[in-house]
């Protein structure tokens, strides 16, 4: 009964290629969100969605596109990957406050 | 700029001792704070939330104080255990939607 989920867990590339991760969550949640984590374990937002509707948008390169289908998924495109995109990201959702947080996909870009 | 520092990188304590971690922030206002526990590998999952109005929280062997005259939060860990072991995350609401986290603090609980 995973909450969060997201896939891959493991993504290794190479630069310039395009790559999606996706996110699902099935706790009814409005919420979602696109975190980052960098080597030095800090954890940043990148996009949040609330009812399929962008409403967070950090200064991030325009190389990277949420999607959200539906109220359930939020999907990350990234194109033309550099190495700097190399990182944990985390997709989570929210309610009111709490947020709970999918297990991670770790990008790889050689 | 808006800043939220962990007080250290690490803290090592010995089994049964009380770890208490630091939250300082500047120029943030938050309605509430809260803290995460992330072990290695993992997602960071929510242990505890304090609202600006609140002095203190507890849960189990946590307890968070929150002082929004300070500035500060400070989060304890009683009766340590090694299970304990983990990274610790706090992180601000800055509006309806956004957290910002701070660095967080490594504990090891050594037995």
């Amino acid at each position: 009964d995973t909450a969060v989920s997201q896939t891959p867990k493991y993504l290794v590339t190479q630069m310039g290629n395009d790559k999606s991760i996706k996110c699902e969550q099935n706790l009814g949640h409005d919420t979602m969100y696109w975190y980052k984590q960098d080597s030095k374990k800090f954890l940043k937002i990148m996009f949040s969605y609330n009812n399929k509707e962008l409403i967070i948008n950090e200064t991030v390169p325009n190389r990277f596109s949420p999607k959200s289908p539906d109220k359930a998924h939020l999907n990350l495109h990234i194109n033309s990957l550099e190495l700097g995109d190399s990182a944990v990201y985390f997709c989570a959702s929210s309610h009111i406050s709490e947020q709970f947080f999918g297990p991670g996909t770790r990008l790889t870009v050689l | 700029s808006q800043k939220i520092e962990q007080n250290s990188e690490a803290l090592n304590i010995q089994e049964g001792k009380t770890a208490t971690l630091t939250c300082n922030y500047t120029n943030y206002s938050p309605a509430y704070l809260q803290w995460y526990r992330q072990d290695p590998g993992r997602g960071p999952v929510f242990l505890l939330l304090i609202r600006e109005n609140e002095k203190e929280k507890r849960k189990e062997r946590l307890k968070v104080t929150f002082d929004t005259t300070l500035k500060q939060s400070l989060f304890h860990i009683t009766a340590s255990q090694p299970a304990d072991s983990a990274t610790y995350l706090c992180a601000l609401l800055l509006n309806d939607y956004k957290l910002s986290f701070g660095a967080g603090t490594t504990v090891t609980v050594r037995a």
